[in-house]
């Protein structure tokens, strides 16, 4: 079955540029989007189609998406953003979750 | 405004059925394309299945033959069929959709169910 890989943490300073790596075998030749899940929270859409943003979501979200890698960037990282983020892909009819990587801003 | 309600959470038996419903409101389920997304106590997203728009149904092997989607359109309500569970099934349950499959616009507040003797 398909996978999706992250890693589990990554810390960041307020004001810096945070990059989220999602890895899978040949994901480029999929559609990767992202979610943003605070504690206690549903998750929410921040990027889809690899790199579109929906309405309300920050500029300072982006996305690509090439070879084995997508990347979650947070430009001008803020507090708020200090959550659970997730990738996800389809395969064939089969949703994917990465695992999740836990996005501290310290 | 989209709204997602999820029902139909509780305590269950191992070796129990439960149905779970997803009311909507600002969005025809029927016209989407959705899902049942679960998260067992501090874990990740997991994907349970997924209905399209035309009616066809797909599962994670974890659920396959155990758990059944389906929608009502008239109630504008999406269901999930639980059989035999198991504790491993323990988990907040969430609907989740949008207009196409690239990502799920919209999430339930979520449902939570245990599977316990």
């Amino acid at each position: 079955s398909y996978e999706l890989t992250q890693p589990p943490s990554l810390s960041v300073s307020p004001g810096q540029t945070a990059s989220i790596t999602c890895s899978g075998n040949k994901l480029g030749d999929k559609f990767a989007c992202w979610y943003q899940q605070r504690p206690g929270q549903s998750p929410v859409l921040v990027i889809y189609e690899d790199k579109k943003r929906p309405s309300g979501i920050p500029e300072r979200f982006s996305g690509s998406n090439s070879g084995n890698t997508a990347t979650l960037t947070i430009s001008g990282t803020q507090a708020m953003d200090e959550a659970d983020y997730y990738c996800q892909a389809w395969d064939s009819d089969t949703a994917v979750f990465g695992g999740g990587t836990k996005l501290t801003v310290l | 405004e989209v709204q997602l309600v999820e029902s139909g959470g509780g305590l269950i038996q191992p070796g129990g059925s439960l149905r779970l419903s997803c009311a909507a409101s600002g969005f025809t389920v029927s016209s989407n394309y959705m899902s049942w997304v679960r998260q067992a106590p501090g874990k990740g997203l997991e994907w349970v299945s997924v209905i399209y728009r035309g009616g066809s149904t797909y599962y994670a092997d974890s659920v396959k033959g155990r758990f059944t989607m389906s929608r009502d359109n008239s109630k504008n309500t999406l269901y999930l069929q639980m059989n035999s569970l198991r504790a491993d099934d323990t988990a907040v349950y969430y609907c989740a959709g949008g207009p196409n499959s690239s990502g799920f616009d919209y999430w339930g507040q979520g449902t939570l169910v245990t599977v316990s003797s």
